[in-house]
């Protein structure tokens, strides 16, 4: 079975530059969750999905940020305008909520750079 | 906010050793996670526990819910080189609707 599904895997930009990031959970998902990482502050949760509706995006870190999902099958973060202190690695996750709901399954993550 | 204290920062072991973290929370978790991160790639579920008192083994690991809900810990037996990686605890608390809740990861190096 496919796990969940990132790309790309990595993105250089620059300063000012539009970046976007995609994921395809793991079918048959109703949950969908970005994290960052950074060697600062770790793991941190962005924004969830359930059922392709925003739950909670408090740990969005500003306006610069938007995460978008149009269907069960496909989701998008992105930056705009993107700074260096974006530069991270982003990891999208899925699990479902008639299972262990609380198993989250991560992809591979994006490593974002931007100069 | 909710968090998680992992303990220990990090680990540098003999291979054949065992090996054991533990993770510590402020407040009452329903649910306790534990993961595995290699390098350059996402954390991979290694254990899921539910039930406070609960012990579930997966290969060489063993995990357990502690008993005040508020900890868990985890352990290797016989470590080898490819248990090299970074592992983190998650909790999920009725609270947070979904969010886990991660520590801030164990650094694991084993020598040959």
């Amino acid at each position: 079975d496919a796990g969940v599904i990132q790309s790309p895997r990595h993105e250089v930009t620059e300063m000012g530059q539009e970046v976007t990031l995609r994921c395809k959970p793991i079918s048959g998902h109703d949950y969908l969750f970005w994290y960052r990482q950074t060697m600062m502050r770790g793991l941190e949760l962005l924004i969830y999905f359930n059922n392709n509706v925003p739950i909670d995006d408090s740990g969005m870190p500003e306006d610069r940020f938007s995460a978008k999902m149009p269907n069960a099958s496909f989701s998008t973060l992105k930056i705009q305008p993107s700074e260096p202190r974006d530069s991270a690695v982003y990891f999208c996750a899925s699990s479902w909520s008639t299972g262990g709901w609380n198993e989250q399954y991560f992809g591979p993550g994006t490593r974002l750079t931007v100069t | 906010g909710q968090q998680l204290n992992q303990s220990p920062q990090s680990m540098f072991i003999q291979e054949g050793e065992d090996v054991s973290m533990n993770c510590t929370s402020s407040s009452i978790f329903n649910t306790w996670l534990w993961y595995k991160q290699d390098p350059g790639e996402g954390p991979v579920l290694l254990i899921a526990l539910y039930k406070a008192g609960e012990l579930t083994s997966n290969g060489r690991l063993t995990a357990q819910f502690g008993i005040t809900r508020k900890d868990s810990f985890l352990n290797i037996s016989a470590s080898i080189p490819s248990d090299v990686g970074i592992y983190f605890c998650a909790g999920h608390s009725s609270s947070n609707t979904g969010k886990l809740i991660f520590g801030q990861g164990t650094t694991l190096q084993v020598k040959p």
